[in-house]
C-alpha cells in the first residue's frame, strides 16, 4: 500500500511569492495534519482536517491556508513568503481523529526561499 | 509556559550498548505520549504509543517508559546497531484532537 505522498519534494521561492504544498493520505485516512519542521527542531502543527473541516490550528499567521478535498487529499496554501517559511513542510495522515493513532508522515517538501 | 524537552546533544554509543533517551515536559497532562524516529531528510516514522495508565509497553528491541508523576518518558533500545541511528522525536497530544507536540529530538549515533 502507498504511503502518504507529498509534492513536490523540492521548492525554491523567493520573497513575496505564494506557494500551494501538496498531500495525498494513505488510502482509508481521513484525517491530514500539516507541521512544518525547520532544521534542527521538532514539526510544529499547523493545521488539522477531518472530513473536509478544520479541526485544529496551530501558532501561525493566516498566510497560512489550507483545505481538504472529498477524496481526503490536501493542500496547504502559503502566502507572502518570508524568508522564516524556509523549512520542510510535513503532512500526516491518520484514519480518525483521535490521539491515541499514531500519525504517518510523508517525507515532506522541503521549501526553501530566496 | 507548556514545555517538551529532549537532550539536545547527540547520545554516541557503542554498538551492542543500550540507548536511553530522555523526555520531559511541564504543564501537559498527556493521555499518550509517542515516539517517532527520524532519519535525514526524511519525515518521521512511528515507533511506540503508551498510555497514561501504561508504565512500560515493548517492542521488540524498543522499550517506553511514561512516568506522570515525574513528567517524563524515557526511550530505550536494547542492543543497539548501527542502523539505529537516527533522530527521535517524543509527541504528545495536550487535548483530545490529534493536533501533536513534539521534541526537537535527540540524534543517536550508534558506533560500531
Amino acid at each position: 500500500d502507498a504511503g502518504v505522498t507529498q509534492s513536490p519534494t523540492h521548492l525554491i521561492k523567493t520573497r513575496g511569492q505564494q506557494v500551494t504544498l501538496r498531500c495525498s493520505p494513505i488510502s482509508g485516512h481521513k484525517s491530514v495534519s500539516w507541521y512544518q519542521q525547520v532544521l534542527g527542531q521538532g514539526p510544529q502543527f499547523i493545521f488539522q482536517y477531518y472530513e473536509k473541516e478544520e479541526r485544529g490550528r496551530g501558532n501561525f499567521p493566516d498566510r497560512f491556508s489550507a483545505r481538504q478535498f472529498p477524496n481526503y487529499s490536501s493542500e496547504l496554501n502559503v502566502n507572502a513568503l518570508l524568508l522564516g517559511d524556509s523549512a520542510l513542510y510535513l503532512c500526516a495522515s491518520s484514519p480518525a481523529v483521535y490521539s491515541n493513532q499514531p500519525q504517518h508522515f510523508g517525507d515532506g517538501t522541503r521549501l526553501s526561499i530566496l | 509556559s507548556q514545555k517538551i524537552e529532549q537532550n539536545s546533544e547527540a547520545l554516541n554509543i557503542q554498538e551492542g550498548k543500550t540507548a536511553t533517551l530522555t523526555c520531559n515536559y511541564t504543564n501537559y497532562s498527556p493521555a499518550y505520549l509517542q515516539w517517532y524516529r527520524q532519519d535525514p531528510g526524511r519525515g518521521p516514522v512511528f515507533l511506540l504509543l503508551i498510555r497514561e495508565n501504561e508504565k512500560e509497553k515493548r517492542k521488540e528491541r524498543l522499550k517506553v517508559t511514561f512516568d506522570t508523576t515525574l513528567k517524563q518518558s524515557l526511550f530505550h533500545i536494547t542492543a543497539s546497531q548501527p542502523a539505529d541511528s537516527a533522530t527521535y522525536l517524543c509527541a504528545l497530544s495536550p487535548d483530545s484532537s490529534y493536533k501533536l507536540i513534539f521534541g526537537s529530538g535527540t540524534r543517536l549515533l550508534v558506533r560500531p
